[in-house]
This record gives structure tokens, C-alpha cells and sequence, in this order.
């Protein structure tokens, strides 16, 4: 069994610039949560996809986007970066219904 | 709204003892309550979880977590600590399973 993958590891940019992050779900997911988990801190929920549809969303600015796709893999994307979004980006996947995430290893993006 | 207070950011414990962790939780219904453990490099991992039942919650590796509706508190404990529990525990509270709000870390350092 395949578990969560994300992509790339880590990543560079520049303040304005635009950032797309990848998420593999693992086998038998249907759903994907994204989060984000800054220095220090503990993950915050940025939104989740279920059916491809945003089913959720935490307090985050609109230039926070995703997309699901029909294999139920995932994508964030970060548009106008900013220096505060330098953070560890984290993909979790679960089966739709009471259970548990399965959190990937995460994305560490810096933002210079 | 939902917040979780966890203590102690830093507890260092022989190997061998007693390990406790305090989480205090903010939520206005009956919460899903979890225990993450996340260790450098890795992504989150859940140890238990509480939706509903017993009060009293056994996880993975030997924790358990008490849920204290009284004191918004849950918990977690483990009898007898090995090296390879030194990591990050977090702490999540949210209305499902997927929407959660994460305390800010303990980090347990275990001494031989």
C-alpha cells in the first residue's frame, strides 16, 4: 500500500512569485486535507477537496487554491507569495466518514 | 471556536519512566479529540483518536489518553518510555475528523 507523497520536498521562491504543490493520496482516499505548519507552531488547516470540490476551508486568504483531480490526487497553489507563507506544507488523505489522516512528509517552501 | 492549549513545550524524561502530556481543548459540542507524534523529517502520524464511548483510549505504541469532559482536558500517557519516543506530540481538536486545530507542540527529549 502506497502511502501519501508530495512534491517537490523543498522549494525556493521569491515574494510575488506563484508556488504549486503536488499530493498522491494514498491508496483507497478519497479525500485530501491541506496544511500548513509554520516554524514552531502546529499544522493549520488550510482547506479539503472530497468529490474534487473544496468541502471546507480555514482561515486562509483566496490566493490559497486547490485542485482535486479525478485519481483524487491534489494540488495547492499559492498565488502573490508573501515571506510569512515560508512554511512546511503538509497533504493528508482519508476515506470520506469518521477516521483518521494519513499526513505526508510535506513540502517545506521558503519564501525569500 | 476551537483552540487547543498544549502546556509544556519541552519535557525531557529518563528512559524507562512515566511520560504525561497535557492537552487543554476549547470546543463548544463534543469534540473529535486526537494525539499526533511527529518525529524530524517525517510527517504526522496519529497515535488515537476520541469521537465517542469510553472515555479511556488506547493508541498505538503503547499511549493511551484519558478525555475529561469536566476539565476539557485529554491527556496522554505512556507507562514506560523508550528512546525511540523522542519526537513532537501534538495535540488536535476539531467538529470532524479532517477540520482540526493543533496545539503548538510538546517536544520530548528522552535521557539515557
Amino acid at each position: 500500500e502506497t502511502g501519501v507523497t508530495q512534491s517537490p520536498t523543498h522549494l525556493i521562491k521569491t515574494r510575488g512569485q506563484q508556488v504549486t504543490l503536488r499530493c498522491s493520496s494514498q491508496s483507497g482516499h478519497n479525500t485530501v486535507s491541506w496544511y500548513q505548519q509554520a516554524l514552531g507552531q502546529g499544522p493549520q488547516f488550510i482547506f479539503q477537496y472530497y468529490r474534487e470540490e473544496e468541502n471546507g476551508r480555514g482561515n486562509f486568504p483566496p490566493r490559497f487554491s486547490g485542485l482535486q483531480f479525478p485519481n483524487y490526487s491534489s494540488e495547492l497553489n499559492v498565488n502573490a507569495l508573501e515571506l510569512d507563507d515560508s512554511a512546511l506544507y503538509l497533504c493528508a488523505s482519508s476515506r470520506q466518514g469518521p477516521g483518521e489522516l494519513f499526513f505526508g512528509e510535506g513540502s517545506r517552501l521558503t519564501v525569500l | 471556536a476551537q483552540s487547543v492549549t498544549q502546556p509544556d513545550i519541552h519535557i525531557t524524561v529518563s528512559e524507562g519512566a512515566s511520560l504525561e502530556l497535557r492537552c487543554n481543548y476549547s470546543y463548544g459540542a463534543t469534540p473529535y479529540l486526537f494525539w499526533y507524534v511527529q518525529s524530524p523529517g517525517q510527517g504526522l502520524q496519529l497515535l488515537l483518536k476520541y469521537f465517542s464511548g469510553d472515555t479511556l483510549v488506547q493508541g498505538i505504541k503503547g499511549f493511551e489518553a484519558e478525555f475529561k469532559r469536566s476539565q476539557s482536558s485529554f491527556n496522554l500517557r505512556k507507562p514506560s518510555v523508550h528512546w525511540s519516543d523522542a519526537a513532537e506530540y501534538f495535540c488536535a481538536v476539531g467538529p470532524n475528523d479532517y477540520k482540526l486545530s493543533f496545539g503548538a507542540g510538546t517536544t520530548v527529549t528522552v535521557r539515557a
